[in-house]
Formats: C-alpha cells, structure tokens, sequence
C-alpha cells in the first residue's frame, strides 16, 4: 500500500519568506509527527496530531512555525519569515494508535527545505 | 528526560565482517519502547525493529540481530555478514508510555560497508 508522502521534496526560498509543508500519511493511521533533520542538531521532534485531540506542540522551536491538520488526515507544516537556520530536512511520520502498545512510525521522504 | 546515545559516528568495515552497532538510552520511565531505524542514502527513514521494555529476548531478523539489556540500558543492533546494501545511518530510538508519544532519536551511526 502507499506510504507517507510529503510535498514538495524539495523548497529554496527567500529568507523572510513563508513556506508550506504538506505531508499525507498512510490510510487508516490516526497519529502523525513532525520531526526535523538538520546536520547540527539531528533528528528533533516538532508537533503531534491524534485523531482529534489538541496537538502536541512541544516540539516547535519557534512562534514562526504552526501546523494544522485538516479532517485528521492531511497535515501541513508553515514556516513563516524564513530564517537561514530553518534549512533542513523536514521529515513526517505516521502510525496507528491502539489501546496499550505502542505503534511504530512510517515516515516519508522527507522535504529539503534551504532559505538563502 | 530522556536521552539516547549512539557514541560511534561513523563505521567502516568490509563486506561479510559482522559489526554492532551500539545505543545506549536513558529513561526514567519503568515502561518504554526502543527502536531502530535506517536512513540509506536516499533518504527515507525505515523501520526495523520495536522493542518493548518488559520483554528483553535477542530478536534475529536474517543477518539483523537485537541485543537488549536493562542491566546496562543497551540495545545494540549486530549486523552478521554485512553487505554493501547495508550501508546507510542507523538511528537509535526511544519512546516512553506516557503522555509524550514523540521518538527521541540518538545521533545516529553512519556505517559504510566497502566491497
């Protein structure tokens, strides 16, 4: 079956401009994660989404980024006023949520994000 | 907190050595999962293998082999016979049972199996 998607897998942009992350995950997972890839700082957890529960905003270093996810499917990840530090591999994974265990994540190709 | 380390940056061996793979982790929750995971060079993050904290039998998956020790909070990952293919940065996760559902990932290993 398909997996996690993500659009575009690859974004230049300005500084100072906004951008726009989407992530489609696999049908039928109720949880889906934000994390970002960059060389300094590894893999770093940004929000969380289940079902229709308030997210999980721990993750997001900075007011400039916000997500939302529409009708508990599709997410999209916004950056605002791009900074040169934003530059990275932004990275969206999905699972199914049960009661008791936990599931693994299934991630996406990722998108490469550079703010010139 | 919780904190995972993957002390080996990079690895080089030559096809059919086997290597480990270590990963340390620190948790202070009594129920929690471990993972690892691949990234190849094209990018994407693959899932190999779940572990749960209450269950510490060695898992074998082919030529994948899974040491789990509470003792010393470890979850290596030994790699028998290694292959070209198996170059790429294994990822060493954790998650905790609580409220926080997010991987907290290790650095990561960049291993490079040379032919």
């Amino acid at each position: 079956g398909a997996g996690v998607s993500q659009s575009p897998s690859n974004k230049v942009t300005e500084k100072g401009k906004d951008v726009e992350l989407r992530c489609d995950p696999i049908s039928g997972h109720t949880a889906l994660y934000w994390y970002r890839q960059s060389l300094g700082q590894g893999l770093e957890f940004l929000i969380y989404f289940q079902g229709n529960s308030a997210p999980d905003k721990s993750g997001l270093p900075s007011d400039r980024f916000s997500a939302e996810r529409t009708g508990g499917s599709v997410s999209t990840l916004t950056i605002q006023r791009t900074q040169q530090e934003d530059s990275a591999v932004y990275l969206c994974a999905s699972s199914v949520r049960g009661a008791g265990a936990t599931y693994e994540q299934y991630f996406g190709p990722g998108t490469r994000l550079t703010v010139t | 907190a919780q904190k995972v380390t993957q002390a080996q940056t990079e690895i080089s061996v030559v096809e059919k050595e086997d290597v480990t793979l270590d990963c340390v982790y620190e948790t202070r929750d009594t129920t929690y999962y471990l993972f690892w995971y691949k990234q190849p060079p094209s990018g994407e993050l693959v899932f190999l293998i779940r572990r749960n904290s209450f269950d510490e039998q060695n898992e074998i998956s082919g030529r994948y082999s899974w040491n789990f020790q509470k003792s010393t909070s470890s979850f290596n990952f030994t790699i028998t016979a290694s292959q070209v293919v198996d170059s790429a940065v294994y990822f060493c996760a954790l998650r905790a049972a609580g409220s926080a559902r997010q991987l907290t990932f290790g650095s990561g290993t960049q291993l490079t199996v040379l032919p």
